[in-house]
């Protein structure tokens, strides 16, 4: 089955600088790459997603980028800001109909100004 | 309603008893989702629901584990005889149907502690 990898397990950064997680998965099948933000006490939140017709998409700050040559794919921060600290979770959907994201272990970030 | 409610959202029990967790997806969303996450770690795939299909159960951990959802809505999973090792937050997710192009809405999570 598929298998998520996730690096860093920890992140700290100074505010206004980059962040860069990223995530390596296993069934070359998998189509669908979504991104979530967790803060303490609540549930996941997507914050951007990317399918496997692409190689990169952006959303204000947030980005993220595909190779699916290497099966890995990248969440990119820029001009981080406090409220961006979080754990953040990256995950694949395996190409099969009716089956779930499968997770990464998660990397939390901490932004320090 | 506005998001995947979950109820309760914290349970302390102790070792040996049953508990049930319930989860009420979004109005109109097909497929539910149950994930375990203990503390550190990611989101443990449990099981999925998608309208009137079987279930998927292959991430359920053991027999004492099981899930129901009733009238294609509300979702209880229950454990029994609980372990000390089951301690950890129980996420319920939701979405539209159950192909990659629908948004999984997550709920906020029942806290499960077993002293």
């Amino acid at each position: 089955g598929e298998n998520v990898e996730q690096h860093p397990s920890t992140l700290s950064v100074q505010e206004g600088d980059s962040a860069v997680i990223k995530c390596t998965y296993s069934d070359s099948a998998s189509n669908y790459f979504p991104w979530y933000k967790q803060e303490l006490g609540k549930g996941p939140q997507l914050i951007i997603d990317i399918r496997s017709n692409v190689g990169e998409k952006k959303d204000q700050r947030i980005a993220v980028t595909l190779n699916k040559t290497a099966k890995h794919f990248s969440l990119h921060i820029t001009e981080t800001q406090p409220e961006d600290s979080a754990v953040y979770f990256c995950a694949a959907s395996p190409n099969q109909a009716g089956t779930a994201l499968i997770f990464g272990k998660g990397t939390t970030l901490s932004v320090s100004s | 309603g506005a998001g995947v409610s979950q109820s309760p959202s914290n349970k302390v029990t102790e070792k040996g008893k049953d508990v049930e967790l319930r989860c009420d997806p979004i109005s109109g969303h097909t497929a539910l989702y149950w994930y375990r996450q203990s503390l550190g770690q990611g989101l443990e795939f449990l099981i999925y629901f998608q309208g009137n299909s079987a279930p998927d159960k292959s991430g359920l951990p053991s027999d004492r584990f099981s899930a129901e959802r009733t009238g294609g809505s509300v979702s209880t999973l229950t454990i029994q005889r609980t372990q000390q090792e089951d301690s950890a937050v129980y996420l319920c997710a939701s979405s539209l149907g159950g192909g990659v192009e629908n948004t999984i809405y997550f709920g906020e999570g029942s806290w499960l502690t077993v002293v």
